[in-house]
């Protein structure tokens, strides 16, 4: 089955602990991408990747690192998380640029 | 100014009623223009998928963009009480980047 699969889904952290979020997708997509959603503000882009060792800022870059060593994997690091990167999370993926974007379940991260 | 515009409603409407949800946008470099379904807890998935001006029709939705306006609609005909989700729209020019609107949360009401 064709999916893009975030873990964990599920996190309350602490400020200043250093987490991953992981994505995987098994489509042999070129192009994967983070994104937050918080309530009246949508979806806002993270970072994302045309390909592997090719990742660029989104429009809410800091705070957050990634890396793309593998076509499939597109993890999202949070250094020193803060209160204000509590949010829902997706990782999504596309065949190419500007096609069809394929959505994870989302990964809810709540930082005290 | 944000990139896009979406009344955020909530909208809701009885069954069997046509719906219609709208965005605008500011940046006339969008080509491509994407309508989501997001139901509670869940992922966004691709509803409609349209590029350029024009008219796109998949059962009982149509999609529509007017560039000259930056304007688009969805449009929901019989709506069913499965229809009940955020909708979202989305949309991305020739660079490599996807801009979303906050989404329309609907209830169609049996």
């Amino acid at each position: 089955e064709a999916q893009v699969t975030q873990n964990p889904r599920y996190l309350i952290t602490v400020t200043g602990k250093k987490l991953t979020v992981t994505c995987s997708q098994n489509m042999n997509h070129e192009y994967m991408s983070w994104y937050r959603q918080d309530p009246g503000l949508g979806l806002r882009q993270i970072y994302y990747s045309m390909n592997v060792e090719v990742t660029d800022k989104g429009d809410v870059p800091e705070g957050y690192k990634v890396s793309r060593k593998e076509k499939r994997n597109f993890p999202l690091i949070l250094e020193s998380p803060s209160p204000n990167q509590t949010s829902l999370y997706f990782c999504a993926s596309s065949l190419r640029v500007a096609g069809e974007l394929f959505f994870g379940e989302g990964s809810r991260l709540t930082v005290l | 100014q944000k990139e896009v515009e979406q009344d955020p409603g909530p909208l809701s409407v009885p069954e069997g009623a046509i719906v219609s949800l709208n965005c605008t946008y500011s940046n006339s470099a969008f080509q491509y223009f994407m309508w989501y379904r997001q139901y509670s807890r869940k992922g966004p998935e691709l509803l409609m998928y349209t590029y350029s001006s024009g008219n796109k029709e998949d059962g009982r939705f149509t999609a529509q963009v007017d560039k000259s306006s930056k304007y688009i609609s969805l449009f929901i005909r019989d709506s069913q009480p499965s229809d009940s989700a955020t909708y979202l729209c989305a949309m991305s020019g020739a660079g490599n980047q996807f801009y979303f609107g906050t989404g329309t949360s609907l209830t169609v009401i049996p």
